[in-house]
């Protein structure tokens, strides 16, 4: 069983839709949850960045980090078509240096105008 | 505006040769990664080093070898490429106590 587990898609939505993205995970010791956002032909970028459970939110995106389910989720709310792209959830424990970050296979995105 | 480069955005080499993928970085970053990504399989990391001359071995670095002669600069060394070795590898730095990590564009290698 992987460590992070991320459905690979692809998902396909209309301009306007909200988009819901997930992933689970197994290891207990995971504290620090990120999702990376990677367009088609450049390196991943940060997204957004959550520590231990809750939500947080900028602008259109929320991240959610529900713990006791192993269970992580990015909302997009008014998609646009920008936003088509693989989106990567990462994970990491306590170590400072981020050796121990773990990714998902990350999920496709197309948002049709 | 912070940058990682990679030296080279798409590579061809031949099976048993040596290759040479270059990662320089602008931050001052003690930490930097190699990873590799493929379809289904997400990231993996291959090395990882956290100061000069330092390094760890990541979940997958069988095949493969890493420099640190420079702060800035993170070499990945594939000492005899394999067609299993075609993949995109990315590269990574991160400031020590944050979780952010920048990457580069990533260089898209074939082995053939």
């Amino acid at each position: 069983q992987k460590e992070v587990e991320q459905d690979p898609g692809p998902l396909s939505v209309p301009e306007g839709a909200i988009v819901s993205l997930n992933c689970t995970y197994s290891n207990s010791a995971f504290q620090y949850f990120m999702w990376y956002r990677q367009y088609s032909r450049k390196g991943p970028e940060l997204l957004m960045y959550t520590y231990s459970s809750g939500n947080k939110e900028d602008g259109r995106f929320t991240a959610q980090v529900d713990k006791s389910s192993k269970y992580i989720s990015l909302f997009i709310r008014d998609s646009q078509p920008s936003d088509s792209a693989t989106y990567l959830c990462a994970m990491s424990a306590t170590r400072s240096n981020n050796n121990d970050m773990r990714f998902g296979a990350g999920t496709r995105l197309t948002v049709k105008p | 505006d912070v940058k990682v480069t990679q030296s080279s955005r798409y590579l061809v080499k031949r099976t048993g040769e040596k290759v040479f993928l270059e990662c320089v970085q602008d931050m001052d970053h003690e930490n930097m990664f190699w990873y590799r990504q493929d379809p289904g399989l997400g990231l993996r990391l291959i090395y990882f080093s956290y100061d000069v001359k330092m390094k760890e071995k990541g979940d997958i670095p069988e095949g493969y070898s890493v420099s640190r002669e420079k702060k800035e600069r993170f070499s990945l060394i594939l000492e005899s490429a394999s067609t299993n070795q075609t993949s995109m590898y990315l590269c990574a730095s991160s400031l020590t106590g944050a979780r952010k990590a920048f990457f580069g564009q990533g260089t898209r290698l074939t082995v053939v």
